[in-house]
Protein backbone atom coordinates (compact mmCIF):
# COMPACT_ATOMS: atom_id res chain seq x y z
CA UNK A 1 0.00 0.00 0.00
CA UNK A 2 0.86 3.68 0.45
CA UNK A 3 1.36 5.83 3.17
CA UNK A 4 2.01 9.74 3.48
CA UNK A 5 2.96 11.62 6.95
CA UNK A 6 2.64 14.99 7.12
CA UNK A 7 2.06 17.20 10.71
CA UNK A 8 -1.11 17.82 11.67
CA UNK A 9 -0.44 21.65 12.45
CA UNK A 10 2.12 24.35 11.84
CA UNK A 11 1.65 27.48 13.43
CA UNK A 12 3.45 30.97 12.33
CA UNK A 13 3.52 34.59 11.46
CA UNK A 14 2.82 36.73 9.09
CA UNK A 15 5.80 37.60 6.97
CA UNK A 16 7.86 34.26 8.03
CA UNK A 17 8.47 31.57 6.75
CA UNK A 18 7.36 27.82 6.76
CA UNK A 19 7.88 24.55 5.76
CA UNK A 20 6.11 21.73 5.30
CA UNK A 21 7.06 18.11 5.32
CA UNK A 22 6.07 14.76 3.44
CA UNK A 23 7.28 11.35 3.82
CA UNK A 24 5.79 9.11 1.84
CA UNK A 25 5.96 5.09 1.35
CA UNK A 26 5.04 3.77 -1.90
CA UNK A 27 6.24 1.45 -4.83
CA UNK A 28 6.91 3.23 -8.52
CA UNK A 29 7.12 6.31 -6.75
CA UNK A 30 6.72 8.86 -10.23
CA UNK A 31 5.79 12.61 -8.79
CA UNK A 32 4.21 14.64 -5.63
CA UNK A 33 2.25 17.36 -5.68
CA UNK A 34 0.99 19.76 -3.10
CA UNK A 35 -2.63 21.21 -2.87
CA UNK A 36 -3.99 23.82 -0.50
CA UNK A 37 -7.93 23.75 0.71
CA UNK A 38 -9.37 26.87 2.54
CA UNK A 39 -12.53 25.25 4.92
CA UNK A 40 -15.13 24.02 3.06
CA UNK A 41 -13.09 25.20 -0.34
CA UNK A 42 -11.86 22.98 -3.14
CA UNK A 43 -8.14 21.38 -3.28
CA UNK A 44 -6.26 24.01 -5.17
CA UNK A 45 -3.26 22.97 -6.96
CA UNK A 46 0.14 24.36 -5.94
CA UNK A 47 3.33 22.51 -7.12
CA UNK A 48 4.91 19.59 -8.56
CA UNK A 49 7.93 17.53 -8.11
CA UNK A 50 8.96 14.32 -10.04
CA UNK A 51 12.66 14.64 -10.04
CA UNK A 52 14.71 15.31 -7.22
CA UNK A 53 15.53 19.31 -6.96
CA UNK A 54 13.40 22.70 -5.75
CA UNK A 55 10.68 23.77 -7.81
CA UNK A 56 9.71 27.53 -7.08
CA UNK A 57 6.38 29.07 -8.00
CA UNK A 58 6.30 32.89 -6.41
CA UNK A 59 6.31 32.48 -2.38
CA UNK A 60 5.76 29.03 -2.53
CA UNK A 61 8.28 25.94 -3.57
CA UNK A 62 8.37 22.77 -3.16
CA UNK A 63 11.02 19.77 -2.56
CA UNK A 64 11.87 16.33 -3.61
CA UNK A 65 14.02 13.94 -2.47
CA UNK A 66 13.02 10.66 -4.03
CA UNK A 67 16.03 8.75 -2.20
CA UNK A 68 14.74 9.77 0.91
CA UNK A 69 11.37 9.33 0.28
CA UNK A 70 10.84 12.67 1.11
CA UNK A 71 9.51 16.34 0.23
CA UNK A 72 7.99 19.67 1.60
CA UNK A 73 6.86 22.86 0.66
CA UNK A 74 7.83 26.18 1.47
CA UNK A 75 5.53 29.33 1.72
CA UNK A 76 7.63 32.63 2.38
CA UNK A 77 6.49 36.07 3.18
CA UNK A 78 3.42 34.27 4.71
CA UNK A 79 -0.17 36.64 4.73
CA UNK A 80 -3.43 35.65 6.33
CA UNK A 81 -4.82 34.19 3.64
CA UNK A 82 -2.11 31.57 3.29
CA UNK A 83 -4.08 29.80 6.37
CA UNK A 84 -5.46 26.71 5.29
CA UNK A 85 -4.36 23.42 4.76
CA UNK A 86 -1.76 21.69 2.73
CA UNK A 87 -1.63 18.25 1.34
CA UNK A 88 0.80 16.20 -0.30
CA UNK A 89 -0.04 13.35 -2.64
CA UNK A 90 1.63 11.03 -4.69
CA UNK A 91 1.04 9.35 -7.98
CA UNK A 92 2.61 5.99 -8.80
CA UNK A 93 3.91 4.84 -12.08
CA UNK A 94 0.88 3.33 -14.47
CA UNK A 95 -1.88 5.01 -11.89
CA UNK A 96 -3.64 7.95 -12.38
CA UNK A 97 -5.08 8.41 -8.79
CA UNK A 98 -3.29 10.79 -6.77
CA UNK A 99 -2.96 9.69 -2.75
CA UNK A 100 -3.67 12.26 -0.68
CA UNK A 101 -1.79 12.51 2.66
CA UNK A 102 -3.81 13.68 5.90
CA UNK A 103 -2.63 17.04 5.69
CA UNK A 104 -1.12 19.95 7.28
CA UNK A 105 -3.42 22.92 8.93
CA UNK A 106 -1.27 25.82 8.84
CA UNK A 107 -2.31 28.74 11.26
CA UNK A 108 -1.01 32.00 10.32
CA UNK A 109 -1.25 34.74 13.03
CA UNK A 110 -0.72 38.69 12.86
CA UNK B 1 -9.40 31.45 -16.09
CA UNK B 2 -11.41 27.99 -17.08
CA UNK B 3 -12.09 26.07 -14.03
CA UNK B 4 -14.42 22.55 -13.20
CA UNK B 5 -18.13 23.45 -12.27
CA UNK B 6 -20.21 21.20 -9.79
CA UNK B 7 -23.52 21.02 -9.16
CA UNK B 8 -25.67 20.67 -7.12
CA UNK B 9 -23.07 22.96 -3.95
CA UNK B 10 -25.21 20.79 -1.69
CA UNK B 11 -27.25 17.92 -2.00
CA UNK B 12 -29.38 16.45 0.94
CA UNK B 13 -31.40 12.86 0.15
CA UNK B 14 -32.93 10.48 2.19
CA UNK B 15 -30.94 7.39 2.73
CA UNK B 16 -31.93 4.71 0.10
CA UNK B 17 -32.45 7.08 -2.68
CA UNK B 18 -30.33 7.52 -5.96
CA UNK B 19 -27.80 10.88 -6.23
CA UNK B 20 -26.63 11.90 -9.14
CA UNK B 21 -23.45 14.37 -8.87
CA UNK B 22 -22.71 16.54 -12.04
CA UNK B 23 -19.09 18.19 -13.22
CA UNK B 24 -18.40 19.80 -15.85
CA UNK B 25 -14.66 19.72 -16.57
CA UNK B 26 -12.47 22.17 -17.93
CA UNK B 27 -13.22 22.01 -21.95
CA UNK B 28 -9.77 20.78 -23.40
CA UNK B 29 -8.90 18.24 -20.66
CA UNK B 30 -9.26 14.24 -20.93
CA UNK B 31 -8.95 13.06 -17.94
CA UNK B 32 -12.01 13.03 -15.12
CA UNK B 33 -11.65 12.03 -11.53
CA UNK B 34 -14.28 11.58 -8.80
CA UNK B 35 -12.65 11.77 -5.31
CA UNK B 36 -14.48 12.32 -1.55
CA UNK B 37 -13.61 14.08 1.72
CA UNK B 38 -15.34 12.87 4.98
CA UNK B 39 -15.66 15.69 6.94
CA UNK B 40 -12.14 16.59 9.01
CA UNK B 41 -10.98 13.31 6.74
CA UNK B 42 -8.53 12.98 3.80
CA UNK B 43 -9.24 13.29 0.11
CA UNK B 44 -9.73 9.78 -1.54
CA UNK B 45 -9.64 8.65 -4.98
CA UNK B 46 -12.98 7.00 -6.10
CA UNK B 47 -12.13 6.59 -10.15
CA UNK B 48 -10.85 7.83 -13.18
CA UNK B 49 -12.44 8.38 -16.51
CA UNK B 50 -10.78 8.39 -19.58
CA UNK B 51 -11.96 8.07 -23.45
CA UNK B 52 -15.48 7.15 -22.29
CA UNK B 53 -14.32 4.56 -20.12
CA UNK B 54 -13.17 3.88 -16.45
CA UNK B 55 -9.31 3.62 -16.24
CA UNK B 56 -8.58 3.48 -13.06
CA UNK B 57 -11.22 2.86 -9.61
CA UNK B 58 -10.46 2.51 -5.86
CA UNK B 59 -12.00 -0.10 -3.64
CA UNK B 60 -14.55 2.46 -2.72
CA UNK B 61 -16.50 2.61 -6.26
CA UNK B 62 -18.17 -0.43 -5.48
CA UNK B 63 -21.54 -1.04 -7.35
CA UNK B 64 -23.28 1.20 -5.63
CA UNK B 65 -21.24 3.80 -7.72
CA UNK B 66 -21.59 4.75 -11.55
CA UNK B 67 -20.10 7.40 -13.71
CA UNK B 68 -21.08 8.41 -17.35
CA UNK B 69 -20.27 11.25 -19.70
CA UNK B 70 -23.74 11.71 -20.96
CA UNK B 71 -22.68 14.30 -23.85
CA UNK B 72 -19.54 16.13 -24.45
CA UNK B 73 -19.05 18.73 -21.41
CA UNK B 74 -20.78 16.80 -18.57
CA UNK B 75 -19.41 14.07 -16.69
CA UNK B 76 -21.41 12.23 -13.62
CA UNK B 77 -21.50 10.41 -10.50
CA UNK B 78 -24.51 8.46 -9.45
CA UNK B 79 -25.18 6.70 -5.79
CA UNK B 80 -27.73 4.57 -5.93
CA UNK B 81 -29.36 3.34 -2.87
CA UNK B 82 -27.33 6.09 -0.22
CA UNK B 83 -25.98 5.15 2.97
CA UNK B 84 -25.44 7.25 5.40
CA UNK B 85 -21.78 6.49 5.52
CA UNK B 86 -21.82 8.35 1.78
CA UNK B 87 -22.21 11.82 3.46
CA UNK B 88 -18.90 13.57 1.95
CA UNK B 89 -17.92 16.28 0.10
CA UNK B 90 -17.38 14.76 -3.66
CA UNK B 91 -15.06 16.33 -5.93
CA UNK B 92 -14.75 16.37 -9.69
CA UNK B 93 -11.54 16.81 -11.21
CA UNK B 94 -10.04 16.94 -14.75
CA UNK B 95 -6.53 17.37 -16.12
CA UNK B 96 -5.16 17.35 -19.79
CA UNK B 97 -2.95 14.09 -19.43
CA UNK B 98 -1.57 11.98 -16.64
CA UNK B 99 1.16 14.31 -16.32
CA UNK B 100 -0.57 17.36 -16.11
CA UNK B 101 -2.19 18.49 -12.48
CA UNK B 102 -5.80 17.54 -11.43
CA UNK B 103 -7.79 20.41 -11.08
CA UNK B 104 -10.51 20.64 -8.88
CA UNK B 105 -13.84 21.85 -8.76
CA UNK B 106 -15.29 23.64 -5.77
CA UNK B 107 -17.21 19.89 -4.45
CA UNK B 108 -21.03 18.78 -3.91
CA UNK B 109 -21.92 18.62 -0.26
CA UNK B 110 -23.84 15.52 -0.10
CA UNK B 111 -25.83 15.10 3.48
CA UNK B 112 -28.04 11.49 3.71
CA UNK B 113 -30.34 11.47 6.36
Amino acid sequence: GQSLEQPSEVTAVEGAIVQINCTYQTSGFYGLSWYQQHDGGAPTFLSYNALDGLEETGRFSSFLSRSDSYGYLLLQELQMKDSASYFCAVRRRGFQKLVFGTGTRLLVSP
Amino acid sequence: EPEVTQTPSHQVTQMGQEVILRCVPISNHLYFYWYRQILGQKVEFLVSFYNNEISEKSEIFDDQFSVERPDGSNFTLKIRSTKLEDSAMYFCASSEGTDQPQHFGDGTRLSIL
